[in-house]
């Protein structure tokens, strides 16, 4: 089992609070990704990282913004939270060989 | 660009079933391939993935999965599925630092 975790699991707040989703790996990956996912929908890749000082931004829009300072850490950001943000987040890190992605637990975010 | 497509969005089966997953992938240059499961409330596990050598991957849980380069499928089958099948597979493709996934399929064994 991949050393990849996530917090919290379980999210409700009220429109236009602050909230960081924390993700972070032990496995010394460079690369990590958050993914937002409706339930029974697909994956959308929002940001990724390739190491530490490096972000970049998904194939989905997204109104967060990410930070990678230290390799094991990377957190997800929503400045002002709003309904339309309602969605599942599912952190990743690459592995060192073999391109295989290592999932988190994901946060179920609700926004009311 | 690299793009990845799964043609069923639900399947229903009894326990005891075969099972075949379509999965369609377009992509230039190396065509690294993976299929991915989430059970009901759990995160994300590899299922198997394809990089190159044996078209034919075995993954885990009786799983596997053809790669046909000449029809740019990756299609995953299982001989006898079992009602703890039940879940959402995702097929998904590596390139530039990133792995695309198709939209999943939900598949639902009925006991």
């Amino acid at each position: 089992e991949a050393d990849i975790y996530q917090t919290p699991r379980y999210l409700v707040i009220g429109t236009g609070k602050k909230i960081t989703l924390e993700c972070s790996q032990t496995m010394g990956h460079d690369k990590m990704y958050w993914y937002q996912q409706d339930p029974g929908m697909e994956l959308h890749l929002i940001h990724y990282s390739y190491g530490v000082n490096s972000t970049e931004k998904g194939d989905l829009s997204s109104e967060s913004t990410v930070s990678r300072i230290r390799t094991e850490h990377f957190p997800l950001t929503l400045e002002s939270a709003r309904p339309s943000h309602t969605s599942q987040y599912l952190c990743a890190s690459l592995g060192l060989a073999g391109y295989e992605q290592y999932f988190g637990p994901g946060t179920r975010l609700t926004v009311t | 660009a690299q793009s990845v497509s799964q043609h069923n969005h639900h399947v229903i089966l009894s326990e005891a079933a075969s099972l075949e997953l379509g999965c369609n992938y377009s992509y230039g240059g190396t065509v690294n391939l993976f299929w991915y499961v989430q059970y009901p409330g759990q995160h994300l596990q590899l299922l198997l993935k394809y990089f190159s050598g044996d078209p034919l991957v075995k993954g885990i849980k009786g799983f596997e999965a053809e790669f046909i380069k000449s029809k740019f499928s990756f299609n995953l089958r299982k001989p006898s599925v079992q009602w703890s099948d039940t879940a959402e597979y995702f097929c998904a493709g590596f390139g530039n630092e990133k792995l695309t996934f198709g939209t999943g399929t939900r598949l639902t064994i009925i006991p």
